[in-house]
């Protein structure tokens, strides 16, 4: 049971927009700022957003994050099959005093 | 280029122990705190613990599903994060994986992934 829940699946066809969510509660999404990551298959994860909304470089613009109170969202516009993936949000969690991760949403390409 | 390889991984009896590497390059790794996660067989991301810089007094924190058996040390000297395990059991089987942080303020979101060591807990 992971501590941030996320939906296990999403789909989307190709240059459609996606959006997955993200779940917390008040000592962590609700305190901390929120990390998505994109895992391909057999690989590390990458990270994808940090700072809710901010993209590391070499990361497209089709990608976007934000957070409202105790959830937050990853979006994806113009979908490429490239983007199918897990997607895995995280946050700081102050009781816990560690990072904690949603489940993962496993998004298709259909 | 930042760098991390793990090592270590491998076929271990439960109640044994085993060390994993996290051998570092392309940044100053004194400089850095450094985590260790998991993800066991088709399941999601774990973070395992994290050790601060020496800056910050080079400390330990833990999750609480590997607290007391689990031990992160550095060799600053040498680059190497290390992840002690001890107290083996089967749901600690999972590929094993060490992380930088963005930076050296940005410290829980992670930019920097090493390719993964897999561990097999199993009689």
């Amino acid at each position: 049971q992971s501590v941030l829940t996320q939906p296990p699946s999403a789909s989307g066809t190709p240059g459609q927009r996606v959006t997955i969510s993200c779940s917390g509660s008040s000592s962590n999404i609700g305190s901390n700022t929120v990390n998505w990551y994109q895992q391909l298959p057999g690989t590390a994860p990458k990270l994808l957003i940090y700072s809710n909304d901010q993209r590391p470089s070499g990361v497209p613009d089709r990608f976007s994050g934000s957070k409202s109170g105790t959830s937050a969202s990853l979006a994806i516009s113009g979908l490429q099959s490239e983007d199918e993936a897990d997607y895995y949000c995280a946050a700081w969690d102050d009781s816990l005093n560690g990072p904690v991760f949603g489940g993962g949403t496993k998004l298709t390409v259909l | 280029e930042v760098q991390l390889v793990e090592s270590g991984g491998g076929l271990v009896q439960p109640g044994r122990s085993l060390r994993l590497s996290c051998a570092a390059s392309g940044f100053s790794f004194g400089d850095y705190a450094m985590n260790w996660f998991r993800q066991a067989p088709g399941k999601g991301l774990e973070w395992v613990g994290f050790i601060r810089s020496k800056a910050y007094g080079g400390t330990t924190e833990y999750a609480a599903s590997v607290k007391g058996r689990f031990t992160i040390s550095r060799d600053d000297y040498r680059r190497i994060a290390y992840l002690q395990m001890s107290g083996l059991r089967t749901e600690d089987t999972a590929v094993y994986f060490c992380g930088r942080p963005y930076s050296t303020t940005l410290f829980h979101a992670f930019r920097f992934w090493g390719q993964g060591t897999l561990v097999t807990v199993s009689s």
